[in-house]
C-alpha cells in the first residue's frame, strides 16, 4: 500500500530564510503528489500538484517542489519564508490504479513556525 | 463562489452521545469525501460518495459510524454512542468528479468530555 513520511515534525525558520520540507513517499508506479497547509482553524489548501512532465512545480504562494524519482521525493521548498507561512504541511500521495477515485493517502504533517 | 462548508465547526458531546456532523460540498460536485484527523496527524480517509451512495467506506473505523447523502449533494457523518476515542477534528471535501482536485472545508472538531 502507498505511504507518505515526512520525517520532520516541526521546523522552525528566520523570517527570509529559505525553507525545505521533506517528503517521502512509497508507491510502485508514478504517484500523483500534491503538497497542501493547513493553518489554524482553516481547512486544507491545496499548494502545488505533480501528475506527469517537468519534476519541478510551481504552485501557490511561491512555493515549489520538485519530484525525484530515484528518491522517492518530492521536497517543498521556497526561497524567503513570510510570517504567515506558519501553519501545518501535508504531503499527499494519490494512487490512480487502485481504485477508481482520487484515494488521497496524507502524511502525518511538518509544523513550521516562523521566527522574526 | 461558496466553499464546502461544514457544521457546526465545534461540538462537544458526552460520552455514549449520538453525534451527527454536516458537510455541504461545492454546488455541482459530485463526488464527497470524509476524512478524521486526531491531533498531531494527517487527515485520514473514512468514506467516499459518489452521488447519492457511498462507493467505499472502507475507512470507517467500526459500525459505530455511518454516513448518508441522500440527494446528492449534503451529507452527514453519524457516530453513535461516542467515545472519547472519537474526539478529532472531521474533514468533508468536495470535487467535481473522482478524479479531480478535492476541496476542503474547515472541519467539525468533536470533543467526547
Amino acid at each position: 500500500a502507498q505511504s507518505v513520511t515526512q520525517p520532520d515534525i516541526h521546523i522552525t525558520v528566520s523570517e527570509g530564510a529559505s525553507l525545505e520540507l521533506r517528503c517521502n513517499y512509497s508507491y510502485g508506479a508514478t504517484p500523483y503528489l500534491f503538497w497542501y497547509v493547513q493553518s489554524p482553524g482553516q481547512g486544507l489548501q491545496l499548494l502545488l500538484k505533480y501528475f506527469s512532465g517537468d519534476t519541478l512545480v510551481q504552485g501557490i504562494k511561491g512555493f515549489e517542489a520538485e519530484f525525484k524519482r530515484s528518491q522517492s521525493s518530492f521536497n517543498l521548498r521556497k526561497p524567503s519564508v513570510h510570517w504567515s507561512d506558519a501553519a501545518e504541511y501535508f504531503c499527499a500521495v494519490v494512487s490512480k490504479e487502485e481504485t477508481s477515485y482520487d484515494k488521497v493517502i496524507f502524511g502525518p504533517g511538518t509544523s513550521l513556525s516562523v521566527i522574526p | 463562489g461558496a466553499g464546502v462548508s461544514q457544521t457546526p465547526s465545534n461540538k462537544v458531546t458526552e460520552k455514549g452521545k449520538y453525534v451527527e456532523l454536516r458537510c455541504d460540498p461545492i454546488s455541482g460536485h459530485t463526488a464527497l469525501y470524509w476524512y478524521r484527523q486526531s491531533l498531531g496527524q494527517g487527515p485520514e480517509f473514512l468514506i467516499y460518495f459518489q452521488g447519492t451512495g457511498a462507493a467505499d467506506d472502507s475507512g470507517l473505523p467500526n459500525d459505530r459510524f455511518f454516513a448518508v447523502r441522500p440527494e446528492g449533494s449534503v451529507s452527514t457523518l453519524k457516530i453513535q454512542r461516542t467515545e472519547r476515542g472519537d474526539s478529532a477534528m472531521y474533514l468533508c471535501a468536495s470535487s467535481l468528479d473522482p478524479n479531480n482536485e478535492q476541496f476542503f472545508g474547515p472541519g467539525t472538531r468533536l470533543t467526547v468530555l
